[in-house]
């Protein structure tokens, strides 16, 4: 049962654009969310997060959206830069757990000059 | 460089062999946290340790099992391998437990099951 989706396998975008990667969810009890990034023989690395009580996070130019009714997040580039270029990885958590994090299947973003 | 380091980094072996991943965490983590990630798979939460106790288990298979020392490094035991095992294997530590604490992940051990 994959709690955490993420249903495009890829994207591409041209630089300066803006990217936008999607991620879906079905336990209603996720109540905080990341995005990681990941670069090929590269462990993932943090990106940014959003808590549930928000629906909005931004830092620089990546911003989170939540929709908590659709279950829904996503992820703003803006303007992507073609070293943007990776794997991201969307993830979900219960804070009342002790932070174990169930994975999306990721979606390679592929930013073109 | 997250300051995780994982060894070994490619690891090629046969059917029922057993094998030995090592996590050693960034200094002054006490978490310790193993992920699968198989062929275009999202990564897979296995096993989490904190301060030397074990404090969450995933989907882990009972032919795997892990532990952290006292010097808080882990080591995650594969044994009776089969092919379906072959998989990229990451380590990850944070602070604390949590969600609020940032994992950071090590560059992963790569298994090869042939």
């Amino acid at each position: 049962d994959q709690q955490v989706k993420q249903n495009s396998p890829s994207l591409s975008v041209q630089e300066g654009r803006i990217s936008i990667l999607n991620c879906d969810y079905t336990n209603s009890m996720f109540d905080y969310f990341l995005w990681y990034k990941k670069y090929p023989a590269e462990g993932p690395t943090f990106l940014i997060s959003i808590s549930s009580i928000k629906d909005k996070n931004e830092d620089g130019r990546f911003t989170v959206f939540l929709n908590k009714s659709a279950k829904h997040l996503s992820l703003h580039i803006v303007p992507s830069q073609p070293g943007d270029s990776a794997v991201y990885f969307c993830a979900a958590s219960n804070s009342g757990n002790t932070g174990k994090l169930i994975f999306g299947q990721g979606t390679t973003l592929q930013v073109k000059p | 460089d997250s300051g995780v380091t994982q060894t070994p980094k490619h690891l090629i072996t046969a059917t029922g062999q057993r094998v030995t991943l090592r996590c050693s965490p960034r200094s002054g983590d006490l978490s310790v946290y193993w992920y699968q990630q198989s062929l275009d798979q999202g990564l897979q939460f296995l096993i989490q340790y904190y301060n030397g106790e074990e404090r969450a288990k995933g989907n882990i298979l009972e032919r795997f099992s892990a532990q952290q020392f006292p010097d808080l490094h882990s080591e995650l035991n594969l044994s009776s391998l089969e092919l379906g095992d072959s998989a990229l294997y990451f380590c990850a530590s944070s602070v604390a437990t949590g969600p609020y604490n940032e994992q950071f992940f090590g560059p992963g051990t790569r298994l090869t099951v042939l």
